[in-house]
């Protein structure tokens, strides 16, 4: 099925282990996001990438890092985990036309 | 800058009530405008969308009118069901393509 796959879906680390997330999309859209999500807060921009070998910081880029591998695929790296780290983290790619964006189905990820 | 407001949850209604969830923005411009539904568990999923003034979006019995004149994108059911339990999100698209969110709201349908 086209969309966008994240992996893993869930994830439980140790304060200051490290780990990527992993995000794909087969839809050939230029435009990828990384967006955490935490309760009462909606939706909030980590980083994204506008086109293929462009990255650049959303609302809430501290400690974590950023590949856009290839036009398919977009990283999303804790060098360090903390526990404020905590969180649904979502993927999501866009085509740039009148339509919205397309959702991975998240990350759930604690940081112990 | 950009900026969405949207009624704070949780709404809770019975089944086969009338919804309402507000949501107001502020823009420069002519933005598009969105909603997006989160089923427990998952993802957001695009429910309708509007891309200019008095444009109507409709989706599985939910509407909403794009007003320009009052900067809203209200979202309206006529008889909710408990399979519309969810987190509502209204969001707009800016002139560099980013979506801006309102922080959600949850409805909950009791039976």
């Amino acid at each position: 099925n086209a969309g966008v796959t994240q992996t893993p879906k869930f994830q439980v680390l140790k304060t200051g282990q490290s780990m990527t997330l992993q995000c794909a999309q087969d839809m050939n859209h230029n435009s990828m996001y990384w967006y955490r999500q935490d309760p009462g807060m909606g939706l909030r921009l980590i980083y994204y990438s506008a086109s293929e070998g462009t990255t650049d910081k959303g609302e809430v880029p501290n400690g974590y890092n950023v590949s856009r591998l290839n036009k398919r695929e977009f990283s999303l790296r804790l060098e360090s985990a903390a526990p404020s780290q905590t969180s649904v983290y979502f993927c999501a790619s866009f085509n740039g036309g009148g339509y919205g964006y397309t959702f991975g189905s998240g990350t759930r990820l604690t940081v112990v | 800058g950009d900026s969405v407001t949207q009624m704070e949850g949780p709404v809770t209604l019975s089944e086969e009530a009338f919804l309402t969830i507000n949501c107001t923005y502020t823009a420069t411009g002519y933005p598009s405008l969105f909603w997006y539904v989160q089923y427990p568990g998952e993802g957001l999923q695009l429910l309708l969308k509007a891309t200019k003034a008095d444009d109507k979006g409709s989706n599985k019995g939910f509407e909403a009118t794009y007003r320009k004149e009052t900067t809203s994108f209200h979202l309206e059911k006529g008889s909710v069901q408990v399979s519309d339990s969810a987190v509502y999100f209204c969001a707009l698209k800016d002139s560099n393509y980013q979506l801006i969110w309102g922080a959600g709201t949850k409805l909950i349908i009791k039976p």
